[in-house]
């Protein structure tokens, strides 16, 4: 059973195309965050939210925009897509903002 | 300044050895520290966490902290083969932000 999950694993898309990455977990956690690695590895952390609050790095461009329908759920959404975002996205959760993070196993996209 | 530093390595030990990990944070209020491993491919796994000054150990894997010089360390005895992976240290502010390091690279030589 999974704590974390990510769907898709895999996303291969074309510029300027719009796409969605929707995470879940199981663990009963009240954050949950969003985070992009490059092919430096650098993991950076795009937003963290819980049910009150959505903190966004002011780095990220606003073509990117999280959801929650819920608790459990914290999706990305991405407009207009760019080469520079292939990435790996991972996306986490832990259960109060300043606790250890749990990941979910990451979508790796790619814009050609 | 970064705001969580690590020598991005690699860093080859050989198996056997004790492996060094190091990490420097410059924001003096920060509170909790962390130490994930990530094999390549793969996400961030959690190897242990240090909220006090001193040494915490778990098995083969030593955390240390050091406040006063702003430093914590990851120390792995009897390192194995299977060890080899990126090494992230993550550390949440005194704004309450997780921020990881860049990673160092473990390699661990048969």
């Amino acid at each position: 059973d999974t704590a974390v999950s990510q769907t898709p694993k895999y996303l291969v898309t074309q510029m300027g195309n719009d796409k969605s990455i929707k995470c879940e977990q199981n663990l009963g956690h009240d954050t949950m965050y969003w985070y992009k690695q490059d092919s430096k590895k650098f993991l950076k952390i795009m937003f963290s939210y819980n049910n009150k609050e959505l903190i966004i790095n002011e780095t990220v461009p606003n073509r990117f925009s999280p959801k929650s329908p819920d608790k459990a759920h914290l999706n990305l959404h991405i407009n207009s897509l760019e080469l520079g975002d292939s990435a790996v996205y991972f996306c986490a959760s832990s259960s109060l903002a300043g606790n250890e993070q749990f990941f979910g196993p990451g979508t790796r996209l790619t814009v050609l | 300044q970064k705001e969580v530093e690590q020598n991005s390595g690699p860093l080859s030990v050989p198996e056997g050895a004790i492996a060094s990990l190091n990490c420097t944070y410059s924001d003096r209020g920060s509170q909790s520290f962390f130490w994930y491993r990530q094999y390549s491919g793969k996400s961030p796994e959690l190897i242990m966490f240090i909220y006090s000054n001193g040494d915490k150990e778990d098995g083969r894997f030593t955390a240390q902290l050091n406040k006063a010089s702003q430093y914590v360390s990851l120390l792995i005895r009897d390192s194995q083969p299977s060890d080899s992976a990126t090494y992230l240290c993550a550390v949440i502010n005194y704004g309450q932000n997780f921020v990881f390091g860049p990673g160092t690279r473990l390699s661990v030589l048969p």
